[in-house]
C-alpha cells in the first residue's frame, strides 16, 4: 500500500517568490494534516483537514499561507510571498478520521524541504 | 491539551535496553499515549499508542502507571539504526484533536 506522498522533495527559491507542496494522503484516510518543522525542533501543526473542510487552522500564517483540500482528498500548501524565516521541512500526515481509537496513529510523508534564499 | 515533557537527550550502547520517559501531568480520561520515531530527512513514524498499564508490539513496550501522568517507552537491546528523535505524545480521543508534538528525545546508540 501506497504511503503519503508529498512533492517536491527539495525546493530552493528567493524570497518573496511563491511556492506550493503538494500531499496525497493514504487512500481512505479522512483526516489530513500539514506540519513545519524546523531544524532541531517538533513538527507543529499548520492545518487540519476533515474531509474537505479546515477544522483547525489556528496556527496557519494566513497573510501569506494558504491550503486547500479539493474533493477531499489530494491537498496544496501554498507560500505567497516566501519569507527568509519559512526555510523548514513541510509535513503532510494522514490518519482515519478523528474520534476514533486509532486516530492518534499519524502517517507522515518524507515532508518537502524549503530553502529561501 | 495535556503537555509533556521528556528529555531532551540520551546516551545508550549497542545490545542496552533504552527506556525513554515522558511526563503528562494533565492528561484526560479519555487521552491516548502515542510515541513516535523520526530519522534524519524522514517523517515521524508511529510505534506505539496505549491508554493504561502495559502495551507491547515488535518494536518496543510502552509502561503507563495507574494516575497515567507518565508513560515510559522501553526499547529492547537497542542496534545503531534505532539512534533518532522519539517523541511522546498525548492524544485526544475528540474533535479538537491537535496531536501537538514537543521538542522529543534525541537517542544516540554507540557501538
Amino acid at each position: 500500500e501506497a504511503g503519503v506522498v508529498q512533492s517536491p522533495r527539495y525546493k530552493i527559491i528567493e524570497k518573496k517568490q511563491p511556492v506550493a507542496f503538494w500531499c496525497n494522503p493514504i487512500s481512505g484516510h479522512n483526516t489530513l494534516y500539514w506540519y513545519l518543522q524546523n531544524l532541531g525542533q517538533g513538527p507543529e501543526l499548520l492545518i487540519r483537514y476533515e474531509n474537505e473542510e479546515a477544522v483547525d487552522d489556528s496556527q496557519l500564517p494566513k497573510d501569506r499561507f494558504s491550503a486547500e483540500r479539493l474533493k477531499g482528498v489530494d491537498s496544496t500548501l501554498k507560500i505567497q510571498p516566501a519569507e527568509l524565516g519559512d526555510s523548514a521541512v513541510y509535513l503532510c500526515a494522514s490518519s482515519l478520521e478523528a474520534g476514533t481509537s486509532e486516530s492518534g496513529e499519524l502517517f507522515f510523508g518524507e515532508g518537502s524541504r524549503l530553502t529561501v534564499l | 491539551l495535556a503537555k509533556t515533557t521528556q528529555p531532551i537527550s540520551m546516551d545508550s550502547y549497542e545490545g542496552q535496553e533504552v527506556n525513554i520517559t515522558c511526563s503528562h501531568n494533565n492528561i484526560a480520561t479519555n487521552d491516548y499515549i502515542t510515541w513516535y520515531q523520526q530519522f534524519p530527512s524522514q517523517g515521524p513514524r508511529f510505534i506505539i499508542q496505549g491508554y493504561k498499564t502495559k502495551v507491547t508490539n515488535e518494536v518496543a513496550s510502552l509502561f503507563i502507571p495507574a494516575d497515567r501522568k507518565s508513560s515510559t517507552l522501553s526499547l529492547p537491546r537497542v542496534s545503531l539504526s534505532d539512534t533518532a528523535v522519539y517523541y511522546c505524545l498525548v492524544v485526544g480521543d475528540n474533535a479538537g484533536n491537535m496531536l501537538t508534538f514537543g521538542g522529543g528525545t534525541r537517542l544516540m546508540v554507540k557501538p
